[in-house]
């Protein structure tokens, strides 16, 4: 089964305007980490942003935030004040904690975004 | 600067070639890792080592084998039993026992076959 999900299809944002990016896990373990990465088209993955399981409050990085729902299983990544060089793909990623010390992530597909000036 | 640099940046495989990707740290990094990722699509691991010396098979590493005898490198080999090679490889490295444990990746390899 697919551990991590998204599914939008590529987005279109008016640069300095916000934007969400979504993503659903699927796990039973209670300790677990959500990543989000940045590939931009020279293929690198950039790290943008951690929440743990057990963290009490979504997790903010400059102008990236985590919308974290743990009821729901969503992790969704918003975006504020878009700027050109956002225009990217981005992955969301979970690591399940009983595989901690083998620091294993499951991706999902991305979600691709363009920022339009 | 302190990273990860994978090379070459391009790399083109005969049918029944083995050709080897390289991988450097200098983040004194205990784990490195190595993943595939085809067009539209996530990564997926091949092969992970969390020490000198020590290596295991992530999802789908018929066809790879790797070496870690160095704590800086993990040279990746794609041998001529992986039938369909055409595809991006991506090497990270994380240090390991920290709380985060977050993954940092190189530039990439883009492997094609001739």
């Amino acid at each position: 089964a697919q551990k991590i999900t998204q599914t939008q299809p590529g987005m279109f944002v008016q640069e300095k305007e916000a934007v969400t990016l979504d993503c659903t896990y699927d796990t039973s373990d209670q300790s677990y980490g959500l990543f989000w990465y940045k590939q931009p088209s020279s293929g690198e993955m950039i790290f943008l942003i951690y929440q743990g399981s057990y963290d009490e409050q979504n997790a903010t990085e400059g102008r990236y935030s985590l919308n974290f729902q743990k009821a729901r299983k969503s992790a969704n990544l918003v975006i504020s004040a878009s700027q050109l060089g956002d225009s990217a793909m981005y992955f969301c990623a979970m690591r399940e904690d009983t595989d901690y010390g083998n620091n294993r992530l499951a991706f999902g597909k991305g979600n691709q975004v363009v920022v339009i000036p | 600067d302190g990273g990860i640099t994978q090379s070459p940046k391009y790399l083109f495989r005969k049918e029944g070639q083995n050709v080897t990707l390289s991988c450097e740290q200098n983040l004194n990094h205990d784990a490195m890792y190595w993943y595939r990722q085809d067009p539209g699509q996530g990564l997926r691991l091949i092969y992970y080592s969390q020490i000198v010396n020590d290596f295991q098979k992530g999802d789908i590493a018929e066809g790879y084998s790797v070496s870690r005898e160095k704590k800086e490198s993990f040279p990746l080999t794609v041998t001529s039993a992986q039938k369909n090679p055409t595809a991006f490889y991506l090497c990270a490295s994380s240090r390991d026992r920290l709380a985060k444990n977050i993954q940092y990746f190189g530039a990439g390899t883009r492997l094609s076959v001739l």
